[in-house]
């Protein structure tokens, strides 16, 4: 059954650091996110990728965080400098296309900010 | 307000009951409305999609939606230990993409 790569499964690093998560979707899944989950919460979308392109980052902290998908299949997200109120679940998800609506979960990154 | 709204729980139920789980949301142009389940330090997975008012069935599990009334509910018959997770309801309203919008989640817990 194909299922949603990321990898690290688990990061610790300190504060100001900088750190990247890396995610690939189900084969032929045109739609890719990013989403944080802080303990205890539901998952906040923080940017949807439409093949290359983005189609929503309205909740993506800029200053610090950027993502890209530059062919249109694997994506990373990056956070520099890392902050103690980045430590949560870092999820990705993928869809067929954005009107195919069922979202596929990887195992998501463990990030601790120390 | 939050677009989607659960209730956190705990809940409790005893193997073999049934085990009630209830969703508000608020744009009452939602369309597609999922539940998932997420087991505690694991990614949610995704149980069910319902679509169309009414009730839909898989296995042990029934999802319920009434639109009018803006909440989607999920049984689950024949509650089993294993059962026992996080189950967020997740909505996608009308104006948007795919994004879909997740409730905190109910945390429920079938006891032997």
């Amino acid at each position: 059954e194909a299922e949603v790569a990321q990898s690290p499964r688990y990061k610790i690093t300190e504060k100001s650091q900088a750190v990247a998560f890396w995610c690939d979707p189900i084969s032929g899944h045109a739609t890719l996110y990013w989403y944080r989950q802080i303990l205890g919460q539901g998952p906040e979308l923080l940017v949807q990728f439409q093949d290359e392109s983005v189609v929503d980052d309205s909740q993506l902290p800029k200053d610090r965080f950027s993502a890209e998908r530059l062919k249109g299949v694997d994506s990373t997200l990056k956070i520099q400098p890392a902050e103690l109120g980045d430590s949560a679940m870092y999820l990705c998800a993928s869809s067929l296309d954005a009107a195919t609506d069922t979202q596929y979960f990887g195992p998501g990154t463990r990030l601790t900010v120390l | 307000q939050k677009e989607v709204e659960q209730n956190s729980g705990p809940l409790s139920v005893p193997e073999g009951a049934i085990a009630s789980l209830n969703c508000t949301y608020s744009d009452r142009g939602s369309q597609s409305f999922f539940w998932y389940r997420q087991y505690s330090g694991k990614s949610p997975e995704l149980i069910m999609f319902i679509y169309s008012n009414g009730d839909k069935e898989d296995g042990r599990f029934t999802a319920q939606l009434n639109k009018a009334s803006q909440y989607v509910s999920l049984l689950i018959r024949d509650s089993q230990p294993s059962d026992s997770a996080t189950y967020l309801c997740a909505v996608r309203p009308s104006n948007t993409g795919n994004q879909f919008y997740f409730g905190t989640g109910t945390s429920l817990t079938v006891i032997p």
